[in-house]
């Protein structure tokens, strides 16, 4: 069973404060990605890298970083948090070969800043 | 660009009744589509997926999915919902150059006992 886990399941932070969050899967995935799920507004994708070291920017990068080290953990980073950024956010991996396959989802960390 | 669009935002059903769940996708070439599933409080997880062959999928719980890539539509379908199929629905596809999916904004179904 594929198992992809974040650090926390809720966090709060301050604006302006530096925000990392975790992610760590358990399959040996290749692919990882970070969303954003905000109602009305489905999943948007920030970023999501096919490797270690690498990563691609999403649709909405703007604020984020991220960090990919070694292969089963991927971090997001909110350089300088801040209210609009006040959001479900979700980590998925997935297998990176020439079929399509399903994401994996972790089970999300809801940030509030404040 | 690739989106997809599901038309109904919520939709409330009682217990017995049909399900379908409207999903268009705009991408023209070789496309896999997803739902995907989030009860509340938890992961969001895989109903059924298409890549290629029989275009109407089955699913878990009792969900199929018919594509009809003349339409560009993944509708997502039960011929009887149950209370505990109250959750949020995405519709997601991903091109054949991409990596990452691409999510509609999500249906709320809520199912009255």
């Amino acid at each position: 069973d594929v198992k992809v886990t974040q650090s926390s399941r809720y966090l709060v932070k301050r604006t302006g404060e530096k925000v990392f969050l975790e992610c760590v899967q358990d399959m040996d995935h290749e692919n990882m990605f970070w969303y954003r799920q905000d109602p009305g507004l489905g999943l948007r994708l920030i970023y999501f890298s096919y490797d270690v070291k690498m990563k691609e920017k999403g649709d909405i990068p703007e604020g984020y970083s991220v960090s990919r080290e070694k292969k089963e953990r991927f971090s997001l980073i909110l350089e300088s948090a801040s209210t609009n950024q006040t959001s479900m956010y979700l980590c998925a991996s997935s297998l990176r070969t020439s079929a399509p396959r399903e994401q994996f989802f972790g089970p999300g960390t809801r940030l509030t800043v404040l | 660009a690739q989106s997809v669009s599901q038309h109904n935002h919520h939709v409330i059903l009682s217990e017995a009744a049909s399900l379908e769940l409207g999903c268009n996708y705009s991408y023209g070439g070789t496309v896999n589509l997803f739902w995907y599933v989030q009860y509340p409080g938890q992961h969001l997880q895989l109903l059924l997926k298409y890549f290629s062959g029989d275009p109407l999928v089955k699913g878990i719980k009792g969900f199929e999915a018919e594509f009809i890539k003349s339409k560009f539509s993944f509708n997502l379908r039960k011929p009887s919902v149950q209370w505990s199929d109250t959750a949020e629905y995405f519709c997601a596809v991903k091109g054949q150059a991409g990596t990452a999916l691409i999510f509609g904004k999500g249906t709320t179904l809520s199912v009255s006992s």
